[in-house]
């Protein structure tokens, strides 16, 4: 697709659950970034990727959060042990990147998390 | 750290009409960016603007403008002509020019209503 692809679109857990969700860049796209979007709130920067190396993962809010880009495409957020502060929207976007800090982000639908 | 503040938590606008969202932002540096997103049910974010610190001028965008002050440090949306497709949340957000990550610094949103 021409977009940015995230999946799930929903997720519901139980507490102390383990989660993945899967964003899919723009072929081509250089950097990724993961945001979680609380409910009435803002997006709040979680971890960014260039190519597969995750060079900023100073938003992840527990050691619980784990994120992954094996092969500089497709990334997976991970949780464990979820919580009930887990829910939220959980926000991929992909730009260009290499530098070129002007690039615009192009975000996807989000998936949204509701634990139980 | 970086800052962005949005005032407003909801707005109300009669189609055909004019409307102005507020955002303020913190920030030391000389050089970054500032965009404005809409963010329709549907959740994906969509850039709506942009403006680069260092251009006076300010940007528009069709039925959209900016009024960008620097010194002041307030980055102003302007809708005209409003259109129902165009009630949706709408986020500020801040990103430096420096470096090579440019994550995203979201304020806290406005909700906008178009009324018919």
């Amino acid at each position: 697709g021409a977009g940015v692809s995230q999946s799930p679109r929903y997720k519901v857990a139980k507490r102390g659950q383990d989660v993945a969700l899967r964003c899919d860049p723009i072929s081509g796209h250089v950097s990724l970034f993961w945001y979680q979007q609380a409910l009435g709130q803002g997006p709040e920067f979680l971890t960014y990727f260039q190519n597969e190396a995750q060079l900023d993962k100073s938003g992840l809010p527990s050691d619980r959060f784990f994120a992954e880009r094996p092969e500089g495409s497709v990334s997976t957020l991970k949780i464990q042990r979820t919580q009930q502060e887990d829910s939220a929207v959980y926000l991929c976007a992909s730009s260009l990147g290499e530098g070129r800090i002007d690039q615009p982000q192009h975000f996807g639908d989000g998936t949204r998390l509701s634990i139980l | 750290a970086q800052t962005v503040t949005q005032s407003q938590p909801e707005m109300s606008v009669q189609e055909a009409e004019t409307v102005t969202l507020s955002c303020t932002y913190d920030t030391s540096e000389s050089d970054y960016y500032l965009f404005w997103y809409k963010q329709p049910p549907s959740r994906q974010m969509i850039l709506v603007i942009r403006q680069e610190a260092y251009k006076q001028q300010n940007a528009t965008e069709n039925r959209f403008s900016v009024n960008f002050q620097k010194a002041a440090k307030s980055f102003s949306l302007k809708i005209s002509d409003s259109q129902l497709g165009d009630a949706a949340m709408y986020f500020c957000a801040y990103r430096s020019a420096w470096g090579s990550q440019g994550n995203l610094i979201f304020g806290k949103g406005t909700k906008l209503s178009v009324k018919p």
